[in-house]
């Protein structure tokens, strides 16, 4: 079965630079969920988007920003990159926002130099 | 707001043998939806089992089985027949039936680390 596609797998950055995350929901599922995980953390909610429009928002930063597109696919814009936002970026995706389950993607690991 | 525990940072098992890993959570609602997901050292999010909160029965899935004790608000996943496989980090998760109201996120313990031994 097809699953949440992200890219790229790994990103590399310097501090101050802008970086572009993307994500592909399972075919037909229509909400995508942002998570960050940082170090032995839990993943902590970002954004989450239902029909192209935002359904929910979590502690995200002023400097990120997020948009799902008419194909349902995701991207997670990040400018002005600090040490502090090196972590494993999660997309998940679900058929409806009151969908019970969501599907996660193998994650983006951003790493800020 | 809603918040999930996780009081065991670190739990071990022999193989083959039984573990129990322990959750609770705080929530003023009655209709919501519980999770464990496992998380291995490649870091993939995997789903292990799922619970509705309206549901009395407790959820299995193979080895893997929870009692949930809505009262108490207490959602414990146990690991029958415990494989070199199960060690992974462990979270318990929570999302609320009301997405309109509450949003639709995953709300995450801090996990626990599963060892299995040999």
């Amino acid at each position: 079965a097809a699953g949440v596609i992200q890219s790229p797998r790994h990103l590399i950055k310097e501090k101050r630079e802008t970086a572009t995350l993307k994500c592909y929901p399972i075919p037909r599922h229509d909400t995508v969920y942002w998570y960050q995980q940082g170090p032995g953390q839990d993943p902590q909610f970002l954004i989450s988007f239902y029909e192209k429009m935002q359904s929910d928002k979590g502690s995200i930063p002023d400097r990120f920003s997020a948009q799902q597109f008419s194909d349902y696919h995701s991207e997670l814009n990040m400018s002005s990159l600090e040490l502090g936002d090196s972590a494993l970026y999660f997309c998940a995706s679900s058929l409806g926002d009151r969908a019970k389950t969501q599907y996660f993607g193998p994650g983006t690991r951003l790493l800020v130099l | 707001a809603q918040t999930v525990t996780q009081s065991q940072p670190e739990m071990s098992v022999q193989e083959a043998e039984t573990v129990t890993l322990s959750c609770t959570y705080d929530t003023s609602e009655s209709d919501y939806y519980l999770f464990w997901y496992k998380q291995p050292p490649s870091r993939q999010m995997i789903l292990v089992i799922r619970q509705e909160a309206y549901k009395q029965q407790n959820a299995t899935e193979n080895r893997f089985s929870v009692n949930f004790q809505k009262a108490a608000k207490s959602f414990s996943l146990k690991i029958s027949d415990s494989q070199l496989g199960d060690a992974a980090m462990y979270f318990c998760a929570y999302r609320t039936e009301l997405p309109m109201e509450y949003g639709n996120k995953l709300v995450f313990g801090a996990g626990t680390i599963l060892r299995v031994k040999s």
